[in-house]
């Protein structure tokens, strides 16, 4: 079965610092991979996704994030941190077979900015 | 906009009673899934439904049943609420049999059981 951990359940940033959100997955076939946001009392927002191509992927508000096969990671990066980046971060897997496909998610990773 | 959309955003509900949550979806999507979050837990997948009347449990079903009878919406009912269940609870949908589409997920709805 597919996972994906995510190291750091806190991460702390100064406001224009850069961001890094560790994100490591295991999966037994070409795996594809998801970050999403949760801002405070909201639902998951898609940031960015990997299928298959080129391993850099854009996403929105400016975060971006790099398919590692050799290190089995997809860590999220963003070069300067604004205040409005303060949220919950989760890292997710597809696991696919059978009838259906469905996200498997990492713990999350809280991010706070401080100005 | 796509859009899923859960009834209630916060709940509170009595130890024993049933409680439902209802979601629907305006996307046309043949699955659709409840998760459960919790700090440190991240979301945990209680049951997903790959097409109307179908069900699978997820990872952590148990006290938990749903209900697929349009394509459009997906009820979580807890059929006699304890004090664990307290959570917020998400849905989301999705395509079927396309691994590399995204869930798209309604705003959660906080349960609170006392």
């Amino acid at each position: 079965a597919q996972s994906v951990t995510q190291l750091g359940s806190h991460v702390s940033v100064s406001e224009g610092a850069l961001v890094l959100l560790r994100c490591n997955y295991s999966s037994s076939v070409p795996p594809y991979l998801f970050w999403y946001v949760q801002y405070p009392n909201q639902g998951l927002q898609l940031l960015l996704k990997y299928t298959t191509g080129a391993t850099l992927v854009k996403g929105i508000n400016g975060f971006e994030a790099e398919f590692k096969k050799s290190e089995t990671s997809f860590h999220l990066t963003k070069p300067s941190a604004h205040m409005s980046d303060a949220a919950e971060y989760f890292c997710a897997v597809s696991e696919g077979g059978g009838a259906t496909n469905k996200l498997i998610f990492g713990t999350g990773t809280l991010l706070a900015v401080q100005p | 906009d796509v859009k899923v959309t859960q009834s209630s955003r916060y709940l509170v509900k009595r130890t024993g009673e049933k409680v439902f949550l209802e979601c629907v979806q305006d996307m046309d999507h043949e699955n659709m899934f409840w998760y459960r979050q919790d700090p440190g837990l991240g979301l945990r997948l209680i049951y997903f439904s790959y097409d109307v009347k179908m069900k699978e449990k997820g990872d952590i079903p148990e006290g938990y049943s749903v209900s697929r009878e349009k394509k459009e919406r997906f009820s979580l009912i807890l059929e006699s609420a304890s004090t664990n269940q307290t959570s917020m609870y998400l849905c989301a949908s999705s395509f079927r049999g396309q691994y590399h589409t995204e869930a798209f997920f309604g705003q959660g709805t906080r349960l609170t059981v006392v």
